[in-house]
This record gives structure tokens, C-alpha cells and sequence, in this order.
């Protein structure tokens, strides 16, 4: 059975830093496209940024410079690295895979949430 | 990359059909077939209901139906069920090899 959970979510001053993690089971996430989404709090759903099975990267351009998508192939685990956070990065992130065969994102995690306040 | 347009809100009662619409450019929806649909409920994580335009995934009711014209795809609730009452996504493959999802509707079972 595929399973995402993420970790790492919490309350962070603005200007500071947080690595979101994503525990995979029931597939190889080297082997997929993987990808974060965020939902501020009341909003709608944002693409983040994601990392294809051969190591290319994208990012969103909000985040672009400061995010960085990466896995461990050893844990089966994606991460997130969030630098200079800013209240408008509020929101819960969730991990997603694409689905083998088709552009779409068939299986996600339960979320994290984010919080960026003094 | 903009959001795709949804409309903020549909209604309807049970039984009824709805549709919600998700409109695009030519350089996303219009671009490929490659809309998805996602659901979700408060507190949820979404769930993909439709992908590549038309195609259910397996366990999802066939009461969800999906097309496409032009620039704007459509999600067609049938048989409206108290069940469906959630928040409604559509996203699309872009040519700048990204994804964009849309505004959300929220579908009110009255």
C-alpha cells in the first residue's frame, strides 16, 4: 500500500528555517516524480516544487532561491528545505507523487503545517 | 503562472447534476490533455477524483465525469450525494513543465 507522511512542520520566526520530510512506503521515491504542495489557511492549493526520478528540479517562482527539493534514496524519504521563510510560506505542505502513467498526482500525504510568525 | 478560473461556488440538491468548469490558457489546459480533479474535504488531503481530462481512477464513483473544450475543462458531479460536499480542484500540465491548480470551488449539497 502506497503511504506519505510528512514531518517537520511547525511555528518559525520569519527569516528562519525548517526541513519538511516525507516517509514513503509501498514505492521507491527515487523512482518517481515527486512533488510539494502548499494550502495557506483558507486558500487554495499552490504547486511548490518537484523533483523528477532522474534528479532534475523545479521550483515555483515564490520559493525559487529559496527552497530546495531533495530525497534520500536510502530512507525512501523526500525532503524540503525551507531558507528565509516569510509569513505569506504559511501554510500546510503536502507531498504528493505523480502516478506512473499518467500527469497526475495519484497518491498524497496527510500534510504539515507551517507556521511563519514573530 | 496564474491560477486556473473556477467558480467560487456550485450548488445543488440531492440527485441533481452539477458542473463545475476550470477555465485555462493555451498554454496549460488548452495545451494538453492532462486535467486533473482533486476533492477535498475539510481538514483532508485532496483526492484525485479525474486525471488526464476523463479517466477515473479505480474506487472513484463513476457519478464523476470529466471533458474538455478549448481552453476550459469541466468535472460533472451526477447523482448528487451529501458525500460530494467538499472542495473542488483542477490542475494542468504546463508548457513550462510545471503544474497550476485552480481557484477551488466549494460544492454545496443543499
Amino acid at each position: 500500500e502506497v503511504q506519505l507522511v510528512e514531518s517537520g512542520g511547525g511555528l518559525v520566526q520569519p527569516g528562519g528555517s525548517l526541513r519538511l520530510s516525507c516517509a514513503a512506503s509501498g514505492f521507491t521515491v527515487s523512482s518517481n516524480y515527486m512533488t510539494w504542495v502548499r494550502q495557506a489557511p483558507g486558500k487554495g492549493l499552490e504547486w511548490v516544487s518537484f523533483i523528477y526520478a532522474g534528479g532534475s528540479t523545479y521550483y515555483a517562482d515564490s520559493v525559487k532561491g529559496r527552497f530546495t527539493i531533495s530525497r534520500d534514496n536510502s530512507k525512501n524519504t523526500l525532503y524540503l528545505q525551507m531558507n528565509s521563510l516569510r509569513a505569506e510560506d504559511t501554510a500546510v505542505y503536502y507531498c504528493a507523487r505523480k502516478a506512473n502513467t499518467a500527469m497526475t498526482l495519484d497518491y498524497w500525504g496527510q500534510g504539515t503545517l507551517v507556521t511563519v510568525s514573530s | 503562472q496564474s491560477a486556473l478560473t473556477q467558480p467560487a461556488s456550485v450548488s445543488g440538491s440531492p440527485g441533481q447534476s452539477i458542473t463545475i468548469s476550470c477555465t485555462g490558457t493555451s498554454s496549460d489546459v488548452g495545451a494538453y490533455n492532462y486535467v486533473s480533479w482533486y476533492q477535498q474535504h475539510p481538514g483532508k488531503a485532496p483526492k484525485l477524483m479525474i486525471y488526464d481530462v476523463s479517466e477515473r481512477p479505480s474506487g472513484v464513483s463513476n457519478r464523476f465525469s470529466g471533458s474538455k473544450s478549448g481552453n476550459t475543462a469541466s468535472l460533472t458531479i451526477s447523482g448528487l450525494q451529501a458525500e460530494d460536499e467538499a472542495d473542488y480542484y483542477c490542475s494542468s500540465y504546463t508548457s513550462s513543465s510545471t503544474y497550476v491548480f485552480g481557484t477551488g470551488t466549494k460544492v454545496t449539497v443543499l
